[in-house]
């Protein structure tokens, strides 16, 4: 079974410049994750989908970052402008939940897309 | 207070030792407890859950105790292989359900 696609693996650019990110979860996976990632910390959820609805946004910072999951599949995350800060690595994840609730709480991360911001 | 917090460690253990993390969580209503574990440079996968009781899986033992709010991973018989960071997982149950990750903690195996 094919894992979580994501690309690119490695993106470098300058502040101010503008990224986007894309993810393809495992096929039947409702929901869907982004999480950011920064050297030395745990895993920070950004955005939470559940088919093409967005269950929570709370902790992204919506004046330059966005995202979405048009068709209920795959999903783009843009950030525009990039800060210095926002150098992590950007994990999707995808869960089989339909109603929001993991059945055994596994999220199948992908490989993530490291953003470094010069 | 961070919702979930974890010993940063480096946890520096000779193969074949018992070694042992907690993490605490301040959200007390949580239900749902895991850990993860996450490689050099790899995205986390799921190590195991963590039950009321307790539970073993191998090598591996986790504990809950939900009057003092804290998870407890142990490792016997340490291998070279176990070197990793281990993330505590704790769900929030506000407008969704949604696992809140630990800052991790490191797990070197020295021969």
């Amino acid at each position: 079974e094919a894992g979580v696609a994501q690309s690119p693996r490695y993106k470098i650019i300058e502040k101010r410049q503008s990224v986007a990110f894309w993810c393809n979860p495992i096929s039947g996976h409702a929901t869907l994750y982004w999480y950011q990632q920064i050297l030395g910390q745990g895993p920070k959820l950004l955005i939470q989908f559940q088919n093409n609805g967005v269950v929570d946004d709370s902790q992204l910072p919506k004046d330059r970052f966005s995202a979405e999951r048009l068709k209920g599949v795959d999903s783009t995350l843009k950030i525009q402008p990039a800060k210095l800060e926002d150098s992590a690595v950007y994990l999707c994840a995808s869960s089989l939940a339909a109603s929001g609730i993991p059945d055994t709480g596994e999220l199948f991360f992908g490989e993530g897309s490291r953003l470094t911001v010069l | 207070r961070k919702e979930v917090e974890q010993d940063p460690g480096p946890f520096n253990v000779p193969e074949g030792a018992t070694v042992a993390f907690n993490c605490t969580y301040s959200n007390s209503a949580s239900q749902s407890f895991f850990w993860y574990r996450q490689d050099c440079r790899k995205e986390p996968k799921l190590l195991m859950s963590v039950y009321s009781s307790g539970n073993e899986d191998g090598r591996f033992t986790a504990q809950l105790n939900r009057a003092s709010q804290y998870i407890s991973l142990l490792i016997r018989d340490s291998k070279l292989s176990d070197s990793a960071t281990y993330l505590c997982v704790v769900n929030r149950m506000d407008s969704s359900y949604k696992l809140i990750f630990g800052s991790g903690t490191r797990l070197l195996v020295r021969p």
